[in-house]
């Protein structure tokens, strides 16, 4: 099975800042890789998907890229509305894992 | 805001079974493959199972493999997951979701609001 490792796990950022998190594949998957959010007590989100394609109604700060084995997901001009988990899921054969999540606190 | 219904879930001892449904009110999934995700207390995202449009192909998570069992009525609109020999590992909120475009490597784009299935003696 592929294991897809999140980095970092938390990070706490300021509202206007950009950040980043990365997304590692234990073996090459394409462009097959999704990122969601989460917020607390709710159903997970589709934001990005094809590593780099913005799912409709999702704002253009949220970006994706990369492919392969690597993927960043970046938020530019952090909202307080973002403060949420963000999951990565690969999309590249059975079973469709997920990252292990990235927690982002608006300070 | 269109999205998906989970309902069946509950307190289960050991040993026992539950049968989770996932209905679709205003969107057709027939066309659509439908996904199984469980979140444990305080933990991540885990992917369980899938099951194609039209019912013929079916994955499993190797941690639900031979317990767990997917099925779909395009009639009623609604997908299932039956559940056996549940363990308390398995004490989660269980979402299912729907697909992007029916294609075999898609995003999940509409989910449900969850069921909490606990399993307790």
């Amino acid at each position: 099975d592929i294991q897809l490792t999140q980095s970092p796990s938390f990070l706490s950022a300021s509202v206007g800042d950009t950040v980043s998190i990365t997304c590692r594949a234990s073996q090459g998957i394409g462009s097959y890789l999704a990122w969601y959010q989460q917020k607390s007590g709710k159903a997970p989100n589709l934001l990005i998907y094809a590593a780099s394609t913005l799912q409709r109604g999702v704002p253009s700060r949220f970006s994706g890229g990369g492919s392969g084995t690597g993927f960043t997901l970046i938020i530019t001009s952090l909202q307080p509305e973002d403060s949420a988990t963000y999951y990565c899921q690969h999309l590249n054969n059975y079973p469709f894992t997920f990252g292990g999540g990235t927690t982002v606190e608006i300070k | 805001q269109v999205h998906l219904v989970e309902s069946g879930g509950g307190v289960v001892q050991p040993g026992r079974s539950l049968r989770l449904s996932c209905a679709a009110p205003g969107l057709s999934i027939r066309d659509y493959g439908v996904h199984w995700v469980r979140q444990a207390p305080g933990k991540g995202l885990e992917w369980v199972a899938v099951i194609s449009h039209d019912g013929s192909n079916k994955y499993y998570a190797d941690s639900v493999k031979g317990r767990f069992s997917s099925s779909r009525d395009n009639a009623k609109n609604t997908a299932y997951l039956q559940m056996n020999s549940l363990r308390t590992e398995d004490t989660a909120v269980y979402y299912c979701a729907k697909d992007l475009t029916g294609w075999d490597h898609d995003a999940l784009n509409i989910w449900g609001q969850g069921t909490m299935v606990i399993v307790s003696s």
